[in-house]
């Protein structure tokens, strides 16, 4: 256990559907990101929040939109999704966005777009 | 353009010594990572290398030269449960996370 929680672990959606993945961490951080992974590909940033404000967008696609209410937890809503998208997306935080504190990552979730 | 290079895929006996290398191009350096991930598991923090040398934890040591652009990860006496990929990312001058792909590691008894 990493502190970093993700729910669900699995997703199935077509690609007219709404969901949400959710994230939470319980390490005091005050930084939190949004990753990419695809299958032998590196590490892709989507998002990076700091005391739930968003300091980085890394060009995400507008069908991807990021929430983070408090900063404990963080979502990313998902619409309109295209095959390509299906992916491992990963949460992860920091004690700060400075880049030098190591990252806690959560498990995962398992995205598939038919 | 900035690029992380490490191999794709390694193999290794239970019991002996593996390295895992990666070299950078990136526009600055702050700082190396290595992290470990375990199929289907969250990645895990193994070491951070800011200045040149070996740094030792473990059975784990961790090697940086900032002049050549290159660092390892040196496994030794493996284990089965040493099988993961292995996550090189660099700091840049920007303190962005550059990430290589990542080398999958395989032991075999």
């Amino acid at each position: 256990e990493t502190g970093v929680t993700q729910t669900p672990r699995h997703l199935v959606m077509g690609m007219t559907n709404k969901k949400s993945l959710k994230c939470e961490q319980h390490l005091g951080h005050n930084a939190m990101y949004w990753y990419k992974q695809s299958a032998k590909k590196p590490l892709e940033l989507m998002f990076v929040y700091s005391l739930e404000e968003r300091v980085e967008n890394n060009s995400v696609p507008s069908r991807f939109s990021p929430e983070c209410p408090n900063s404990s937890h963080l979502f990313l809503h998902l619409h309109t999704l295209q095959p390509e998208d299906s992916a491992l997306y990963l949460c992860a935080s920091s004690q700060d966005v400075s880049g030098v504190s190591e990252q806690y990552f959560g498990p995962g979730t398992r995205l598939t777009v038919t | 353009g900035q690029n992380i290079d490490q191999p794709t895929e390694m193999t290794a006996t239970e019991g002996a010594i593996v390295q895992i290398n990666c070299t950078y191009q990136t526009s600055g350096f702050n700082g190396l990572f290595w992290y470990q991930q375990h199929a289907g598991e969250a990645p895990t923090f193994l070491s951070y290398n800011v200045l040149d040398g070996l740094e030792e934890k473990g059975r784990f040591s961790s090697f940086l030269s900032r002049s050549k652009g290159y660092s390892y990860l040196l496994l030794k006496e493996l284990q089965m449960k040493d099988s993961a990929s292995y996550l090189c990312a660099v700091l840049d001058s920007n303190y962005q996370l550059i990430w290589g792909a990542g080398t999958k590691l395989i032991i075999k008894p």
